[in-house]
């Protein structure tokens, strides 16, 4: 597709469940990150992959996070035994090139998965 | 740590009237977006301000930056209804990796 694309797009978890969201980048994007975005507020840089290394996952909040991105494209966030302050969307978003790669260097987002845990 | 503060947090306005959005950030940053954001959406670019000074429009959205003050405006002429959002500003931070800090949003209700 033309953008990014996550799934699913709503995700209703009971408290301690394991959750994998997915995220499709643009085809060829070197970078992807993911954000955290709680109600009414903005979003939270997690974690930034480079190709298929991860360079920065200082945001993750807990070791409860993980992400990957073997292959460099298709990037999965896991969160393990999920607790209720873990509701939030997850925003996915791509960039064409790495962190030198200059000023416009723009972030496109996906619409992002709802995580509600029960 | 750099620290992104954007006002007012919510903007109530009637057609036709002007607003300005305020964003102020902590930490020396030549690079700042605008982002906008419809309910349940995904966040949609909407400026680019790469250098001290820089203004840029389209329609009636006006985006500036000022790098020595660390502070950007998007200005609202003659608002319409389908201007409703919530705006974000980013600063785009490299230290050795790089990331959007976003600001908290301001949530625009445009009133016909």
């Amino acid at each position: 597709g033309a953008g990014v694309s996550q799934s699913p797009r709503y995700k209703v978890a009971k408290r301690g469940q394991d959750v994998a969201l997915r995220c499709d980048p643009i085809s060829g994007h070197v970078s992807l990150f993911w954000y955290q975005q709680a109600l009414g507020q903005g979003p939270e840089f997690l974690t930034y992959f480079q190709n298929e290394a991860q360079l920065d996952k200082s945001g993750l909040p807990s070791d409860r996070f993980f992400a990957e991105r073997p292959e460099g494209s298709v990037s999965t966030l896991k969160i393990q035994r999920t607790q209720q302050e873990d509701s939030a969307v997850y925003l996915c978003a791509s960039s064409p090139r790495g962190r030198a790669g200059g000023a416009k260097n723009i972030q496109y987002f996906g619409a992002g998965t709802r995580l509600s845990v029960l | 740590e750099l620290k992104v503060e954007q006002n007012p947090l919510f903007l109530s306005m009637q057609e036709g009237k002007n607003y300005t959005i305020y964003c102020n950030y902590s930490t020396t940053s030549d690079r700042l977006y605008w982002y906008r954001q419809d309910p349940g959406k995904s966040l949609e670019s909407l400026f680019v301000l790469l250098s001290n000074g820089a203004v840029k429009q389209e329609g009636r959205l006006m985006a500036s930056l000022d790098t020595k003050a660390r502070l950007s405006t998007l200005h609202i002429t003659a608002a319409v209804h389908d201007l409703s959002a919530t705006y974000f500003c980013a600063v785009d931070w490299v230290s050795g990796t790089y990331k959007y800090i976003f600001g908290t949003g301001t949530r625009l209700k445009v009133l016909a």
